[in-house]
């Protein structure tokens, strides 16, 4: 079956306590992409990837960290979470956005509370 | 540069209502639009999309037409059910070689009363 897979699914931790949230696709899909979902702010894209070894900032990067190093992965990493950091992330990944056709695939979320 | 407006949430049906929620979008050249659906507890599933002026996506009794003279692709329901309850994401995916992602409303809950 297509889909996306990230874990944990719930995770509370504590600030400055480094974890790292895993995504991986088994589509073959070159784009993989991090959002948090906050109420009232909608989605936004703290990192995104056009392939291997290939990363870039979205629009809200700032105390997370990514890494490519094969087409199926896609981790999210905080190094040192804070309390603002809690939110609803979702993983999700296509094919190259330029084409305009490829819809994004959706993970179903990871829960991160930090106290 | 690209963006989308959905209306504002929340809106409260009744089963078997007419749904209607507004969708307009600015791009440069000819993007292709989605709906995306959110349940609760769960994470984004395509709804329907639509890659061209005039087209028509469809999927389980939604609908939304991509009108490009006004630049809108508003999702429609001719009669909601309780299970329809959700929160719905209207999105633009340019067709730029340099694109680098797809835009989304902010999204609009819909609930809907037995």
């Amino acid at each position: 079956e297509a889909q996306v897979t990230q874990n944990p699914r719930y995770l509370i931790t504590v600030t400055g306590k480094k974890l790292t949230v895993t995504c991986s696709q088994n589509m073959n899909h070159e784009y993989m992409s991090w959002y948090r979902q906050d109420p009232g702010l909608g989605l936004r894209q703290i990192y995104y990837s056009m392939n291997v070894e290939v990363t870039d900032k979205g629009d809200v990067p700032e105390g997370y960290k990514v890494s490519r190093k094969e087409k199926r992965n896609f981790p999210l990493i905080l190094e040192s979470p804070s309390p603002n950091q809690t939110s609803l992330y979702f993983c999700a990944s296509s094919f190259l956005p330029g084409t305009g056709t490829s819809p994004l695939h959706f993970g179903n979320g990871t829960r991160l509370t930090v106290t | 540069g690209n963006s989308v407006t959905q209306m504002e949430g929340p809106v409260t049906l009744s089963e078997e209502a007419f749904l209607t929620i507004n969708c307009t979008y600015t791009a440069t050249g000819y993007p292709s639009l989605f709906w995306y659906v959110q349940y609760p507890g769960e994470g984004l599933q395509l709804l329907l999309k639509a890659t061209k002026a005039d087209d028509k996506g469809s999927n389980k009794g939604f609908e939304a037409t991509y009108r490009k003279e006004t630049t809108s692709f508003h999702l429609e329901k001719g009669s909601v059910q309780v299970s329809d309850s959700a929160v719905y994401f209207c999105a633009l995916s340019p067709r730029e070689s340099s694109a680098s992602k797809i835009i989304f409303g902010s999204g609009t809950r819909l609930s809907i009363r037995p």
